[in-house]
């Protein structure tokens, strides 16, 4: 069954440091979507991504964060300065039209 | 704020039982429901998808969906140890492919 995959699946910066969390979705997928979830909290949407835009984002989705697609099958969210509170699970998610969305394993991000 | 409630937990159940999760969302308009599982620092995984009110099988797993109560829920039948997990509510707020909101998650404990 295609899944989506993501990379890495550890990520340990120090603050202040940029990272780049990589997604692979589901190859006849156009819709994609990037998550967190803090430990012991809810799962929380970043920003979703549509025909190489983006279509919606949420508060938490500052001038820190920034995603692309370089290319025809990676989806990037890069975190420009990392801060402490940036420490979480991220998740990347797709889907087809109007069809439910599923999830990477995700990358766990640990910021020093 | 829209929200997307469920009891914490922990539910425990003997093996073989039937557990019910239960659901309630804020927004009136919101057009579909989903149930993910999530096993302790893994990523969110589709158990179920509703659209309309009603019930819906899949297996041993039930979805019920009362819009008119905002209300949405999840049957186990013959639980089992391995189905001992956190349930996520998600829900999409619009029609089409808009952010999932989700809810805390109900940690669910199977006795053998």
């Amino acid at each position: 069954e295609p899944e989506v995959t993501q990379t890495p699946s550890h990520q340990v910066t120090q603050m202040g440091q940029e990272v780049i969390l990589r997604c692979v979705p589901i190859s006849n997928h156009l819709y994609f979507y990037w998550y967190r979830q803090i430990l012991g909290q809810k799962v929380e949407f970043l920003v979703s991504f549509y025909n190489n835009e983006i279509s919606e984002k949420s508060e938490i989705f500052d001038d820190q964060f920034s995603v692309e697609r370089p290319d025809g099958s990676n989806f990037t969210l890069k975190i420009r300065s990392t801060k402490l509170e940036d420490s979480a699970m991220y998740f990347c998610a797709s889907s087809a039209g109007n069809q439910p969305q599923h999830f990477g394993d995700g990358t766990r991000l640990s910021i020093l | 704020q829209k929200e997307v409630e469920q009891n914490s937990g922990p539910l425990s159940v003997p093996e073989g039982a039937i557990a019910s999760l239960n659901c309630t969302y804020s927004d009136r308009v919101s057009q579909s429901f989903f149930w993910y599982r999530q096993y302790s620092g893994k990523s969110p995984e589709l158990i179920m998808s509703i659209y309309s009110n009603g019930d819906k099988e899949d297996g041993r797993f039930t979805a019920q969906l009362n819009k008119a109560s905002q209300y949405v829920s999840l049957l186990i039948r013959d639980s089992q140890p391995s189905d001992s997990a956190t349930y996520l509510c998600a829900v999409n707020l619009r029609e089409g492919n808009t952010p999932l909101v989700f809810g805390k998650g109900t940690r669910l404990s199977v006795i053998a």
